[in-house]
């Protein structure tokens, strides 16, 4: 089985861009979650979702938007660029059927905004 | 709100030995779960080890054991034998069993970085 795919896997950006991440789940997975990982704050639950629908929702502005395809892929993307959204940006996928399930993660998309 | 607190950025250990990284949480909940996650350079985390707080006994998984101390909401990983293979950062993490909390999601601490000396 392909395990979990992120690109790209990294990116350079401005202030002020906008930018879009894909993640593409393990073959049956139905729920995609996203993080954010900082040296500063360690790493953030950004959103999840399950079968299309955003199930849940971390602290983030509302310049952080997500979605999720009918193939069960996912798009995270920022708007207006700050020079703090600079991170690794990991995301993780599971069945979404049981809380106690391991998330398997993708080696994620590093962002720097200059 | 439930956080995750990991006391030791940094921690070395030599090759063969055995380590003990902390992590303390808090919850007014009674059933949750309890992960360990290791992130190596690849960036890429891996579950090394998972406990679920209605079970007394501490998980293990190979090298890895776990120390669960529901009221002390302590859970600490120890990696016996150490290898070189372990360096990496380490991430507790915490989440919820309830299918009602609406506030379900995962809770990672900052993590721990693990250095194993040859």
């Amino acid at each position: 089985k392909a395990g979990v795919t992120q690109t790209p896997r990294y990116l350079i950006k401005t202030r002020g861009q906008q930018v879009t991440l894909s993640c593409s789940p393990i073959s049956g997975h139905r729920s995609v979650s996203w993080y954010q990982q900082t040296p500063g704050q360690g790493l953030q639950f950004l959103f999840e979702y399950f079968s299309e629908t955003q199930r849940n929702k971390g602290n983030f502005p509302g310049r952080f938007s997500g979605r999720q395809f009918s193939n069960s892929r996912s798009e995270m993307n920022v708007s207006t660029l700050e020079l703090g959204d600079s991170a690794l940006y990991l995301c993780a996928s599971s069945s979404g059927r049981r809380n106690q399930e391991k998330l398997f993660f993708g080696s994620g998309t590093q962002l720097s905004v200059l | 709100a439930q956080t995750v607190t990991q006391s030791q950025p940094e921690m070395s250990v030599q090759e063969a030995e055995t380590v003990t990284l902390s992590c303390t949480y808090d919850t007014s909940e009674s059933d949750y779960y309890l992960f360990w996650y290791k992130q190596p350079p690849s960036r890429q985390m891996i579950l090394v080890i998972r406990q679920e707080a209605y079970k007394q006994q501490n998980a293990t998984e190979n090298r890895f054991s776990v120390n669960f101390q529901k009221a002390a909401k302590s859970f600490s990983l120890k990696i016996s034998d150490s290898q070189l293979g372990d360096a990496a950062m380490y991430f507790c993490a915490y989440r919820s069993a309830s299918s009602l909390n609406r506030d379900d999601k995962i809770i990672f601490g900052k993590g721990t970085r693990l250095h194993i000396l040859p």
